[in-house]
């Protein structure tokens, strides 16, 4: 099976612009976890999909946002960029049901100037 | 405050030598438990991971990890280290809705 993937894998974008970053599950996983990494802060959990639904959402500001396909592919946006923003993006996929292990892709580096 | 503890940020180890990276959670019930590894750059890859069972457990890479509930830990080891081992090792938690919460992280340097 192809693993968890991420695009894209680097970005430059100034302050106060959107971003968009996509994450495409293993195949046959429903759901979708997105978590943020900074040298700061370490790794934060931003909010999960299951089946097209926000299931579960981190503590972090309404620019930040997502959503989930019916292919189950997924994509996050940041709205408003700040230089807090700029972190590597991880996306993990896991079947769904009963706390099951999340596999991890390569993340999305993000770097606001 | 429900957290994972990773006390050790850094650690140094000699190639050849064992290497232990310590963890403690402190969670009601005991959560699913697992052990990841980072290296520069790249995504997180699952070591292990303990849901029940047998409270020894062995995973990729020779590494190994036992659950101690009464001391509510979860510490992973490695008889003999390489110089591929050199990465940064993060212990987390899901305690029972699917987020994971995460250690600190522990950053390990091998010196040949």
């Amino acid at each position: 099976k192809a693993g968890v993937t991420q695009t894209p894998r680097y970005l430059i974008k100034t302050r106060g612009q959107q971003v968009t970053l996509s994450c495409s599950p293993i195949s046959g996983h429903r759901s979708v976890s997105w978590y943020q990494q900074t040298p700061g802060q370490g790794l934060q959990f931003l909010f999960e999909y299951f089946s097209e639904t926000q299931r579960n959402k981190g503590n972090f500001p309404g620019r930040f946002s997502g959503r989930q396909f019916s292919n189950s592919r997924s994509e996050m946006n940041v709205s408003t960029l700040e230089l807090g923003d700029s972190a590597l993006y991880l996306c993990a996929s896991s079947s769904g049901i009963d706390q099951e292990t999340q596999y991890f892709g390569p993340g999305t580096r993000l770097l606001v100037l | 405050a429900q957290s994972v503890t990773q006390p050790d940020i850094h650690i140094t180890v000699s190639e050849g030598a064992s290497l232990e990276l310590r963890c403690n959670y402190s969670y009601g019930a005991t959560p699913y438990l697992f052990w990841y590894v980072q290296s520069p750059g790249q995504g997180l890859q699952l070591l292990l991971k303990y849901f029940s069972g047998d409270t020894l457990v062995q995973g990729i890479k020779g590494f190994e990890a036992e659950f101690k509930r009464s001391q509510s830990s979860f510490n992973l080891r490695k008889p003999s280290v390489h110089w591929s081992d050199a990465a940064e090792y993060f212990c987390a938690v899901i305690p029972n809705d699917y987020k994971l919460s995460f250690g600190a992280g522990t950053t390990v340097t091998v010196r040949a």
